[in-house]
């Protein structure tokens, strides 16, 4: 079966320091890979999106970054981390064709 | 690109009543309608989804009914439970932009016992 993990599960960063978030997907592959974020009460935003090794689409402009460097590893990253990039980070796949989307557990992003 | 809106925010029904979410879509190329149910502090859970080609689908007390004409979807949900309550996400997704999932903003939904 397939699973997703994503890590860690919380984190507490200053302002200025660089983060790395980690996805992977066990069980399926060349799946569809998605990063988002979701504000305090709010709804999901969708950040960056992957169909396949190397290939990183940007939803918004911001101070992060995706790499897919292998088939089932989605990172997420940001040289210098900025109070309002706090926030709950969400990893998903999907095998595409119109599919389920499988959520990671999530990373609790606090930046002080 | 799509576009969802999700109403309302807020809903606090009693416990055995029903609740309906809606929500619009802006790409009539959508064609995947997804629900997803959020408990505090976990990872979104898909609930029940239904495809442009169908109208309608049941899962228990759980339906959504989906009008591709006027561009809208909606979930009901009848003889609410106090484990209802939580946060759930109706969302649209375009087979020809990656299937990337557009989600609405999200419905806090409160049952009272």
């Amino acid at each position: 079966s397939q699973t997703i993990h994503q890590w860690p599960a919380t984190l507490v960063q200053p302002v200025g320091s660089p983060l790395s978030l980690e996805c992977t997907v066990e069980g399926t592959s060349n799946p569809n890979l998605y990063w988002y974020r979701q504000a305090a009460g709010r709804g999901l935003q969708l950040l960056f999106y992957s169909v396949g090794i190397g290939q990183i689409s940007s939803e918004v402009p911001q101070n992060l970054s995706a790499s897919r460097p292998q088939d089932r590893q989605f990172i997420l990253s940001s040289k210098k981390l900025l109070l309002s990039d706090s926030g709950f980070y969400l990893c998903a796949w999907q095998t595409g064709m119109n599919t389920e989307a499988f959520f990671g557990q999530g990373t609790r992003l606090t930046v002080v | 690109g799509e576009n969802v809106e999700q109403h309302p925010s807020t809903l606090s029904v009693q416990e055995g009543d029903s609740a309906v979410i809606k929500c619009t879509y802006s790409d009539s190329a959508s064609n995947y309608f997804p629900w997803y149910k959020q408990e505090l502090g976990k990872r979104p859970q898909l609930i029940i989804d239904i495809r442009s080609n169908v109208g309608e689908k049941k899962d228990q007390r759980i339906a959504v009914t989906l009008n591709k004409t006027a561009k809208h979807f909606s979930l009901h949900i009848t003889e609410t439970q106090p484990e209802d309550s939580a946060v759930y996400f109706c969302a649209a997704s375009v087979k020809a932009a990656g299937n990337k999932l557009t989600f609405g903003g999200g419905t806090r939904v409160l049952v009272k016992p």
